[in-house]
């Protein structure tokens, strides 16, 4: 069974300032995709980024990128330029390709940024 | 639709009592989840549907739940003769197909159980 490990449970950072949240994962797929998930005080789930497992180069949008090392299960979310509105609970998830399409969601990590 | 639609957003309901969670998906979407997210918690997967067909229902905490898609358009997530420890945040996806695309999430279903 996929596990996803979010092991930074809150972290603050001052307003344009860069942060990164953590996510290591562990499975023995080889072909799978990895997501970051959004969660506002609204509570609705909102997606931020997706990175293909077959895909070498790192996925980007806009302030969001992500540090995708497959080889050492680890897909951590970069945010640049951080926002008051960036301030949410993140999620990681994983998700294999094929057969069940399920997300494994880790335990969150939530994100305050501070003015 | 524009995006996935749940309803109704909130249920407080009496221990015992049958409730029905309903799940519209985004239009054209073939396959649908169905998530439940404990307060401070990741969501866990609890079944989900290609079309009108539940692929996977290992999720389901017990036989008090289940979850049908007839039309292979909406969803009912029905909990039966509910209990306390239901009381959790129930969430819809859907994807355009199943095992290659990104779930697009509804705005969830909070059930209360007194």
């Amino acid at each position: 069974a996929q596990t996803v490990t979010q092991s930074q449970p809150e972290m603050s950072v001052q307003e344009a300032e860069t942060v990164t949240l953590s996510c290591t994962y562990d499975t023995s797929e080889n072909n799978y995709y990895l997501f970051w998930y959004k969660q506002p005080p609204s509570r609705q789930m909102i997606l931020v980024i997706r990175q293909e497992a077959y895909k070498q180069q790192n996925a980007t949008e806009n302030r969001f990128s992500v540090n995708f090392q497959k080889a050492a299960k680890s897909f951590s979310l970069k945010i640049s330029d951080s926002q008051l509105g960036d301030t949410a609970m993140y999620f990681c998830a994983f998700m294999k390709h094929g057969g069940a399409q399920k997300l494994v969601f880790g335990q969150g990590t939530r994100l305050t940024i501070n003015p | 639709g524009a995006g996935v639609s749940q309803s109704p957003r909130y249920k407080v309901t009496k221990r015992g009592q049958d409730v029905a969670l309903r799940c519209d998906p985004i239009s054209g979407h073939v396959s649908l989840y169905w998530y439940r997210q404990a307060l401070g918690q990741g969501p866990e997967f609890l079944t989900y549907f290609n079309y009108e067909a539940q692929q996977d229902k290992s999720g389901l905490p017990n036989d008090r739940f289940s979850a049908e898609r007839p039309e292979g358009s909406i969803s009912t997530l029905t909990i039966q003769r509910t209990e306390q420890r239901d009381s959790a945040m129930y969430r819809c996806a859907s994807s355009l197909a199943a095992g290659q695309e990104t779930q697009y999430f509804g705005p969830g279903t909070r059930l209360l159980v007194l």
